[in-house]
């Protein structure tokens, strides 16, 4: 299967723990996206990567979210001093570049924070 | 402000039972309108994109129409497979963006 992976695809972790997360994009597309959703909710743009530049931020991504995707290929999502409102599904998607450049979607990290 | 607003929230329809999900959205320069399907506790998975009014594509018993305020998935005689959310999303143009605006998606849930 040739498609976005995420790991892992559960975490339970306590109020003020620090995790990550890691997303695979589909191995020919270089522009990488997270999504934050919470239940009944769309997706909500995090971050933007096209290679290894983070070119979009949301205002959604306070301080204590960071991402990087250093060789252009994986990337990873931290979140420190985590919080009960940070307890969502994670997503990543990727795409190629051009005009249609549809994003495709991973399974998701279900975080839960205590 | 961008926005993408679906209707209705929640769609029961029994099995064979035709219907139209709707997509209105208010996004600055728009270039491209995404569809989307939803199984519980999975991520989001790509059906279709329209990108100029009057385009139409079909995929099994779905149809997804665009105009220049809206957008429609017809479902035509719907089976219980057929049951999960549907995303409406759409992207705009400008800068670096590249990101998607979502709508809060239509529950559908199909009975045999």
């Amino acid at each position: 299967d040739t498609g976005v992976s995420q790991d892992p695809r559960h975490k339970i972790t306590k109020r003020g723990q620090n995790v990550t997360f890691r997303c695979d994009p589909i191995s020919e597309h270089n522009r990488l996206y997270w999504y934050r959703q919470t239940l009944g909710q769309g997706p909500e743009f995090l971050t933007y990567f096209q290679n290894e530049a983070q070119l979009e931020k949301s205002r959604l991504l306070s301080d204590r979210f960071s991402a990087e995707r250093p060789k252009g290929s994986f990337s990873t999502l931290e979140i420190q001093r985590t919080e009960q409102g940070d307890s969502a599904m994670y997503l990543c998607a990727s795409s190629s570049t051009g005009d249609y450049n549809e994003q495709f979607f991973g399974p998701g990290t279900r975080l839960t924070v205590l | 402000e961008d926005q993408v607003t679906q209707s209705p929230e929640a769609l029961r329809l029994q099995e064979g039972e035709s219907s139209s999900l709707n997509c209105s959205y208010t996004v600055s320069g728009l270039r491209g309108l995404f569809w989307y399907r939803q199984d519980p506790g999975k991520g989001p998975e790509f059906l279709f994109t329209l990108y100029s009014a009057g385009e139409e594509k079909e995929k099994e018993r779905l149809k997804a129409t665009l105009t220049k305020k809206e957008s429609f998935l017809h479902i035509t005689a719907p089976k219980p497979e057929d049951s999960a959310t549907y995303l409406c999303a759409g992207r705009n143009y400008g800068g670096a963006t590249n990101k998607l605006i979502f709508g809060t998606g239509t529950l559908l849930a199909v009975q045999p």
